[in-house]
């Protein structure tokens, strides 16, 4: 089964700074998805970033890149020039490439990001 | 666009009651979830379904059920609440295929059981 471990509880970051989200997971499969989910207060789960285990390629969303390292199983967050509205709980998802039945998001734990202005 | 719709918001049941949690989405898409959230933590799968009529269990499926008569709903039933059940639950869902692989959640029902 796939597990997905976001060690730090909780971070705080001064606004504009730039501020990394650790995200590991651990998988025996090849192909798969990550996603980095957002949990403002209001509790609605928005999608920050995507990204398929089979493009090299980091994802990036304007202020938002990922660090993705197969080999090491990592997938962090970084979010540059922090703003107010960036504070949440902020989620790491695994999903399996195949469709079917055993088709799930597996969630972190999540990462409280506070934002000091 | 509605996106995926639950009700209610908020609901505090006594121990032993039953109540429905309704989900209703208006995408048309073929996958949906139902999610609960305990406080500290991230999600854990209940049940989901692939289409209308197929349903199947996901990691804490005890003491809830669920059906899908149609595409566009996915009510998740309570049966003899337990103070266990205490947490927020989310609905989502998603297209089987193509692009758009990313799920849409509902805004989440929080429970209470005293």
């Amino acid at each position: 089964a796939q597990t997905v471990t976001q060690s730090q509880p909780e971070m705080s970051v001064q606004e504009a700074e730039t501020v990394t989200l650790s995200c590991t997971y651990d998988t025996s499969e090849s192909d798969y998805y990550l996603f980095w989910y957002k949990q403002p207060p209001s509790r609605q789960m928005i999608l920050v970033i995507r990204q398929e285990a089979y493009k090299q390629q980091n994802a990036t969303e304007n202020r938002f890149s990922v660090n993705f390292q197969k080999a090491a199983k990592s997938f962090s967050l970084k979010i540059s020039d922090s703003q107010l509205g960036d504070a949440a709980m902020y989620f790491c998802a695994y999903r399996s490439y195949s469709i079917g039945r055993n088709e799930k998001l597996t969630f972190g734990t999540g990462t409280r990001l506070t934002i000091i202005p | 666009n509605a996106g995926v719709t639950q009700t209610p918001k908020f609901r505090i049941l006594k121990i032993g009651q039953s109540m429905t949690l309704q989900c209703t989405q208006d995408m048309n898409h073929n996958y949906m979830y139902w999610y609960r959230q305990d406080p500290g933590m991230g999600l854990k799968l209940i049940y989901y379904s692939v289409g209308a009529g197929i349903t199947d269990k996901g990691e804490v499926p005890n003491g809830y059920n669920v059906s899908r008569s149609t595409t566009e709903d996915f009510p998740l039933r309570l049966e003899l609440a337990a103070p266990s059940q205490t947490s927020v639950y989310f609905c989502a869902s998603r297209l089987r295929t193509g692009a758009n692989y990313g799920y849409t959640f509902g805004s989440g029902t929080r429970l209470t059981v005293v």
